[in-house]
């Protein structure tokens, strides 16, 4: 079973510090994918990489960084968090050749609450 | 605004019962549509995948159906389980190797005994 795990599963943190999410996964993907999910909103792609040390933003990238040194983890940085970023943090991964056809294996997520 | 549009927002059933949840899109062009099922407090798991050519695939006790002319899917669940209650999501590609997947904002269904 592919399995991709985060950091933390609750997080809580002050305005203006600096904040990492880790991911990783254990199924050799080349395709890694940071969400995030608010309620009555789908969830939105913060950055996207499908390669190591390769990125791409998505579609709310403001106020995010990411990295991947690593085939297997793909970390999420807020670099000053505000409390506009709370929310529900959701890592992704899939095969390449199955960008985003077909299915993309998430993690269980971390709360992050900003105070 | 979203491109995904779920239906209702929530909805209360009693075990042993069966319910649709709603899903239209205006996403184009069309590759698949997903339904994903996802717990409190757990990532989305898939359910089922239709492409443009089928417009109904079953899992379990799931079974979703697509009209791409309308760009109208529906999930239906039999025989409700407690273990039903989570949020559904109903996710649409553009393109078979697009990364950036269009998702709606969820159903949320809640199995009572």
């Amino acid at each position: 079973d592919v399995k991709v795990t985060q950091s933390s599963r609750y997080l809580v943190k002050r305005t203006g510090e600096k904040v990492f999410l880790e991911c990783v996964q254990d199924m050799d993907h080349e395709n890694m994918f940071w969400y995030r999910q608010d309620p009555g909103l789908g969830l939105r792609l913060i950055y996207f990489s499908y390669d190591v040390k390769m990125k791409e933003k998505g579609d709310i990238p403001e106020g995010y960084s990411v990295s991947r040194e690593k085939k297997e983890r793909f970390s999420l940085i807020l670099e000053s968090a505000s409390t506009n970023q709370t929310s529900m943090y959701l890592c992704a991964s899939s095969p390449r050749r199955l960008a985003g056809g077909l299915e993309q294996y998430f993690g269980p997520g971390t709360r992050l609450t900003v105070t | 605004k979203n491109q995904v549009e779920q239906s209702p927002q929530s909805l209360i059933i009693l075990e042993g019962k069966n319910c649709t949840l709603q899903c239209n899109y205006t996403v184009s062009p069309f590759s698949n549509l997903r339904w994903y099922k996802q717990d409190t407090g757990r990532g989305p798991v898939s359910l089922t995948i239709m492409t443009f050519s089928e417009n109904t695939k079953s899992n379990g006790r799931y079974t979703a159906t697509l009209d791409a002319d309308t760009k109208q899917s529906s999930l239906h669940i039999t025989a409700s389980q407690l273990s039903d209650s989570a949020s559904y999501i109903c996710v649409v590609s553009r393109y078979s190797n697009d990364y950036k997947l269009s998702f709606g904002a969820g159903t949320t269904v809640t199995v009572r005994a």
